[in-house]
């Protein structure tokens, strides 16, 4: 089952604009992760973000973590074209090693 | 360092038949996770494997199988396809952090069962 639900599931911009995409979760996690996926190839680990953090940044990325709400953002800066792709979050939780998918949030950014 | 392979990269293949689809980590990585991702289902977690043993298995049926071994390489294989097998498979390789840890992919194993 999944336990990241991004929303929304799709989203389109215009190039210069911010694109923020929110995961909702719903045990207690370790961390939470986004990825981003380019259409059909494998995904790219973009930012980790632990449980006692509420923010984070790379680059252009901004990641919030809201425990108490059980959910996440992830902000686009300035998007580019080259943003477009399958965004997902990942959650850590418990003893396992292994994350778990959401279903992803697709952004369109055009030129 | 070379990100993760993974061979073939697309492959055809008819209902009944078996395959074998191959991963090679990043060096260094002990950790292999399989993946299958289809539109109906998104990503779904198969089995992990860590020095060659199975720590982590999915909700899969037996068909699917996998191994590792000793330089951390990877296969999994499906028996018996089901059109429903048609999906990308991923490979993804890792070096554990703490409680959980980044996971790179490999580009993926597109395989079309008709």
């Amino acid at each position: 089952s999944q336990q990241g639900e991004e929303d929304p599931q799709a989203l389109s911009i215009q190039e210069g604009e911010n694109a923020t995409m929110n995961c909702s979760y719903k045990t207690s996690i370790n961390n939470l992760q986004w990825y981003r996926q380019n259409s059909g190839r494998g995904l790219v680990h973009l930012i980790l973000i632990r449980s006692n953090e509420r923010e984070k940044h790379s680059g252009r990325l901004r990641v919030t973590l809201d425990t108490s709400k059980k959910s996440s953002s992830l902000l686009i800066t300035a998007s580019r074209a080259a943003d477009t792709a399958s965004y997902f979050c990942a959650t850590g939780a418990g003893g396992s090693y292994i994350p778990t998918f959401g279903r992803g949030t697709s952004l369109i950014v055009h030129p | 360092k070379a990100g993760v392979t993974q061979t073939p990269r697309y492959l055809i293949k008819t209902r009944g038949q078996q395959v074998t689809l191959s991963c090679s980590p990043i060096s260094g990585h002990r950790s292999v996770s399989w993946y299958q991702q289809t539109p109906g289902q998104g990503l779904q977690f198969l089995f992990e494997y860590f020095s060659e043993t199975q720590r982590n298995k999915g909700n899969f049926p037996g068909r699917f199988s996998g191994r590792q071994f000793s330089n951390s390489r990877s296969e999994m294989n499906v028996s018996t396809l089901e059109l429903g097998d048609s999906a990308l498979y991923l490979c993804a390789s890792s070096l554990e952090t703490g409680y959980s840890y980044e996971q790179y992919f490999g580009p993926g194993t597109r395989l079309t069962v008709t």
